[in-house]
């Protein structure tokens, strides 16, 4: 089946910095989201981004699908984005990467 | 909230008893996905429904586990004879099913088989 890498695993960040996350996927996919998962467990989506780039807000995020791989950015972080960031692709079931920590210290 | 609710929010039981769990998807998402999630990991697929339809159940973990979503709106995730390693997250996520159209998650419930 198709796999998902994404990296880093961790990451920290002063507040107010930028980062950028990666997810890495083996085959071509009709569909990619990433989604945020707060602290108490919900999963977000923040992302339908099969190609192509989006922007909302502080958050954009980059597929570039002949390549297989996407791209979160984050700007100016806030102590509210912390969590884990998944990536997560589709052709007949949704699988999805191990995830991306983030912590944001103020 | 993203209008999928499940139930229980947590569950204890005691090794070799039996679960369910209920999710009630957004009125109008023909499409139902149960996931589990375990720490550290990713969710992990496990079936999915088109209306009342079961599209795919072989990646259920085991016979144990079954689901069902009798007329196409709540759906159940029944474990039988659980185990300490059935200790996880499930998951129910619904959509549309239309291309392009975003998964909504439920807050999810936890299991802790003791």
């Amino acid at each position: 089946g198709i796999q998902v890498e994404q990296s880093p695993p961790d990451l920290i960040l002063q507040e107010g910095a930028n980062s950028t996350l990666r997810c890495n996927f083996s085959d071509s996919v009709n569909n990619l989201q990433w989604f945020h998962q707060n602290p108490w467990g919900q999963l977000i989506n923040l992302f339908y981004i099969p190609s192509g780039t989006k922007q909302n807000g502080r958050l954009s995020a980059t597929t570039v699908a002949t390549e297989r791989y996407s791209l979160l950015y984050i700007s100016s972080s806030q102590t509210t984005d912390s969590g884990v960031y998944f990536c997560a692709v589709d052709n007949n079931d949704m699988r999805f990467g191990a995830g991306t920590r983030l912590t944001v210290k103020p | 909230d993203t209008g999928v609710s499940q139930d229980p929010r947590h569950k204890i039981t005691k090794r070799g008893q039996n679960v369910t769990f209920r999710c009630d998807p957004i009125s109008e998402h023909n499409r139902l996905y149960w996931y589990r999630q375990t720490l550290g990991q990713g969710p992990e697929f496990l079936t999915y429904f088109q209306n009342e339809a079961q599209l795919e159940k072989s990646r259920l973990l085991s016979d144990r586990f079954s689901a069902e979503r009798p007329k196409g709106s709540f759906s159940t995730l029944e474990i039988q004879r659980t185990e300490q390693g059935d200790s996880a997250m499930y998951l129910c996520a619904t959509e549309t099913g239309a291309q392009g159209n975003t998964i909504y998650f439920g807050e999810g419930s936890w299991l802790t088989v003791v």
